[in-house]
């Protein structure tokens, strides 16, 4: 069964700052996602990574995939209010076709 | 264009109820997933389709839990005689297994806005 971890929980935060979001997952996976959810909100999609060594950017968010460590990074630069939100990551099994899900990461960015 | 729709968008019921969530698929998405979300167990995968078929429903929590897909494309989940314990937001998610969608990545699963269920 596929276990996943995200640190920290809660992050909170200046704007400016930057700060990493760290996943690690306990099996193998063939890609991985991450989500972003506002309060209230479903989820939105920020990245797919398909493969090791991946590295996606969007903005100010910039996420990276190690399949041998089963690790994933989401990192924030010069961070601004509109990034608070919850971020979550969801590698998918090898063997199949859903996602699990981390427990998310809650990021509040403070002016 | 028309994303993932789901309906209603909030559901209060008496326990005991049986309640149906339904699930409107982006157009043309071949797979279809239910989830839930709630404080203590986070988002829980419930069961994917593939098609009309359910390869994989072994995230339903209890027998009260089934799904089913017509068409290929709207899912209805139902609760039967539900209990406190399934309130929750329950969320759909389609993807295209095989066909690169248009701003998205193979496999990529977009999720509706939810319905959420508060069982009194």
């Amino acid at each position: 069964e596929l276990k996943v971890e995200q640190n920290p929980l809660f992050l909170s935060m200046q704007e400016g700052k930057n700060y990493t979001i760290y996943c690690n997952y306990s099996t193998t996976s063939d890609r991985l996602y991450w989500y972003r959810q506002d309060p209230g909100k479903s989820l939105e999609s920020l990245f797919v990574l398909l493969s090791n060594g991946a590295v996606k950017q969007e903005g100010r968010l910039m996420a990276s995939l190690d399949t041998k460590a089963r690790l994933s990074t989401l990192h924030i630069t010069a961070a601004v209010h509109d990034l608070s939100a919850t971020y979550f990551c969801a590698p998918r099994e090898t063997s199949g076709s859903r996602l699990t899900f981390g427990e998310g990461t809650q990021l509040t960015v403070n002016p | 264009g028309a994303g993932v729709s789901q309906s209603p968008s909030n559901k209060v019921t008496e326990k005991g109820k049986d309640v149906e969530l339904r699930c409107d698929p982006i157009s043309g998405h071949t797979a279809l997933y239910w989830y839930r979300q709630s404080l203590g167990q986070g988002l829980e995968f419930l069961i994917y389709f593939q098609g009309n078929s359910a390869p994989d429903k072994s995230g339903l929590p209890s027998d009260r839990f089934s799904a089913e897909r017509t068409g290929g494309s709207v899912s209805t989940l139902t609760i039967q005689r539900t209990q406190q314990e399934d309130s929750a937001v329950y969320l759909c998610a389609s993807s295209s297994p095989s066909l690169r969608t248009s701003g998205g990545a193979y496999n990529e699963q977009f999720f509706g806005p939810g319905t959420r269920l508060t069982v009194l």
